[in-house]
């Protein structure tokens, strides 16, 4: 099964650090969503692409969050530095064309900030 | 109505009843109604995708119906199963230059035995 591949599965550091979080879109995908899991906003948007290209990125915090796309296999997200507010499960998910496709979700990435 | 929403939050249901429950969202320059089963430690996986007013899909004992015009789509499970227990979204994607898909919360259901 094709899938959406998120690293690191699980991270844990301190505030002030930078994280950097990773994912590989399915091959042949050209949309990629950044969302992150809180209880108050379920899945909230942070940033998405289309074609590598930032169609989005209202979502995030811009002092410290930054979405980018360096080639069509890698879409990253940063925090720097990190707060322990930023702690929470971040999700990736590609999808192909318009809207009428779903999103494939990845395994997610489980931040926390102490 | 400007953000998707879903209802109830939560909701429990005996195992062997049948329930339903709601997504609404912006029906102005709409394109597109996701839903999405989304086990607790696992990631969500895609149920439907409906886009036409009127639309219904079906998928085993869950089937989902989409009012593009009112804006709101329902989504059945019949004969509810332990398995079934799981948080539902619903997503909209608007026919806009940007083309977001936004999610609502979440409807969690918690089948009882």
């Amino acid at each position: 099964d094709a899938r959406v591949t998120q690293t690191p599965r699980h991270k844990v550091t301190e505030m002030g650090q930078e994280v950097t979080m990773r994912c590989q879109p399915i091959l042949g995908h050209n949309t990629v969503f950044w969302y992150r899991q809180t209880m108050m906003q379920g899945l909230e948007l942070l940033a998405y692409f289309r074609n590598r290209a930032p169609l989005d990125d209202s979502g995030m915090p811009k002092d410290r969050f930054s979405a980018e796309m360096p080639d069509a296999t890698l879409a990253t997200l940063k925090i720097q530095p990190s707060e322990p507010r930023d702690s929470a499960v971040y999700f990736c998910a590609s999808g192909f064309g318009g809207g009428a496709n779903v999103l494939t979700f990845g395994a997610g990435s489980r931040l926390t900030v102490l | 109505i400007l953000n998707v929403e879903q209802s109830p939050q939560s909701l429990h249901v005996q195992e062997g009843d049948s329930t339903n429950f709601t997504c609404s969202f912006p029906s102005s320059n709409f394109y597109a109604l996701h839903w999405y089963r989304w086990e607790t430690a696992k990631s969500p996986e895609a149920l439907f995708v409906m886009t036409l007013n009127g639309d219904e899909k079906k998928k085993g004992r869950i089937s989902a119906t989409l009012n593009t015009k009112e804006g709101y789509s329902y989504l059945y499970i019949k004969g509810s199963q332990p398995e079934d227990s799981a948080t539902y979204l619903c997503a909209s994607r608007s026919l806009n230059r940007d083309d977001k898909i936004i999610f609502g919360k979440g409807t969690r259901l918690h089948i009882l035995p």
